[in-house]
């Protein structure tokens, strides 16, 4: 079983209107957690890397937060833009795990005009 | 600045063939890494290189073999390509393993038919 959940699957949001995804984890220990964004056809690139001790990171409309006790965390897009279209992936790093990343399935977000 | 560089960007094999993923980055980081990416699953290490003159295993290496040739490039082989082994393989590199700051390269899409 993935050790990395995330919901929704999918979404279609309107442009301009705020979404927000979940991410759930069992990993544990674990050093940082970190969202990617994935555009079609790219690799990853990071958006957001908060330690176990953080609470929230901002990245300009992207804002992460994580409850380390729940063991969730979730992406918060502002006035979402064309743009944003994209998968948006969940990544934690158990702790002592030497760079063996954990990487949920990824929420894939289509922003409609 | 290139980052990391995967060719090539499309293949399709035959069941039985043989074929070589390579990649070079040019970021100066010690740390270089193979991942497959497959429908509704979360990205899976194959193979990593903790720095120059070392590979190890990762998750899912079966069917895979990896050389390290040099600082810069770090390649994936298919001896015996199978079905099984259709997906997308990005390659990704880290100043060190235990660096927040991973790069991707955009990947390889291969089809084994």
């Amino acid at each position: 079983k993935n050790q990395v959940e995330q919901s929704p699957q999918s979404l279609i949001i309107l442009e301009g209107k705020n979404c927000t995804l979940q991410c759930n984890y069992t990993v544990s220990p674990f050093s940082n957690l970190r969202w990617y964004k994935q555009d079609t056809g790219r690799g990853p690139v990071s958006l957001t890397i908060m330690t176990f001790s953080e609470n929230t990171k901002s990245n300009g409309r992207y804002t992460a937060t994580l409850d380390a006790d729940t063991k969730q965390s979730s992406l918060h897009i502002t006035a979402s833009q064309l743009s944003d279209s994209a998968s948006y992936i969940c990544v934690v790093s158990p702790t002592n795990s030497w760079g063996k990343l954990q990487f949920g399935a990824g929420t894939q977000v289509v922003v409609t005009p | 600045n290139a980052g990391v560089t995967q060719t090539p960007k499309f293949q399709v094999l035959k069941t039985g063939q043989s074929m070589t993923l390579q990649c070079a980055q040019d970021m100066n980081h010690n740390s270089m890494y193979w991942y497959r990416q497959d429908p509704g699953m979360g990205l899976r290490l194959i193979y990593y290189s903790a720095s120059e003159g070392t590979t190890d295993k990762g998750e899912v290496p079966n069917g895979y073999n990896v050389s390290r040739l040099n600082k810069r490039e770090f390649s994936l082989r298919l001896e015996s390509a199978a079905p099984s082994q259709t997906s997308v393989y990005f390659c990704a590199s880290s100043e060190e393993m235990e660096s927040y700051g991973y790069t991707f390269g955009s990947g390889t899409r291969l089809t084994v038919v």
